[in-house]
């Protein structure tokens, strides 16, 4: 199965600064099959990018995904006050598919 | 736009099964693959299995060695994931979402079912 390990496990910052959140991969993941997703205490989660860069809709582009093959990254390039939260890499290319164990963006 | 409802929570004793019925609108289920995704208690997500249209079979996490089991009723359009021999460690919310093969990845998600096991 391909594993999914998210780095930092969580990421403090403050409102207005850039987060960069990394995702990488046991074994290539073709870029048409890497999702971003955020998850709020309490909520479902939400699609965030699919296919390693489009963004899902209705997604601010202060979203931006990007990577290839075994190394993948979101950033988020000012954070507003309702983006903290969890954020989930997930790979639909290889069957099992895969989620990371995601990364925590708090208030500094 | 299509919208997932899920049914409501659920209290299980070990070794017992439950099932969690999705129901889907503004789309069918020839349209789109409803997968399913758990979460335990302050856990991440763990990708359970759904419905492989290039293959038109379903396919499954392998921890669960025969104890799940998706189906889809197009008639009423509405997708059901069973779980049998259920252990505390099943206790999870239990999430359906939708997969657009054009797109990839799952959105939207139904709301969730809550499925406890306790003695």
């Amino acid at each position: 199965e391909t594993v999914l390990t998210q780095s930092p496990a969580t990421l403090s910052l403050s409102p207005g600064e850039r987060a960069t959140l990394s995702c990488r991969a046991s074994q290539t993941v073709s870029s048409s099959y890497l999702g971003w997703y955020q998850q709020k205490h309490g909520q479902a989660p939400r699609l965030l990018i699919y296919g390693t860069s489009s963004r899902a809709a209705g997604v601010p582009d202060r979203f931006r995904g990007s990577g290839s093959g075994t190394d993948f990254t979101l950033t988020i390039s000012r954070l507003e006050p309702e983006d903290f939260a969890v954020y989930y890499c997930q790979q639909y290319g290889h069957s099992p598919w895969t989620f990371g164990q995601g990364t925590r963006v708090e208030i500094k | 736009q299509v919208h997932l409802v899920q049914s409501g929570a659920e209290v299980k004793k070990p070794g017992a099964s439950v099932k969690v019925s999705c129901k889907i609108s503004g789309y069918t289920l020839t349209e789109i693959s409803i997968h399913w995704v758990r979460q335990a208690p302050t856990k991440g997500l763990e990708w359970l299995g759904g419905f492989d249209p290039e293959d038109d079979e379903m396919i499954y996490a392998q921890n669960f060695q025969g104890r799940l089991t998706m189906t889809e009723d197009t008639s009423t359009e509405t997708a059901y994931m069973e779980l049998t021999g259920l252990k505390f460690e099943d206790t999870a919310v239990y999430y359906c979402a939708a997969d657009f093969p054009a797109r990839g990845g799952l959105d939207p998600w139904g709301q969730g079912t809550l499925v406890s096991v306790s003695s």
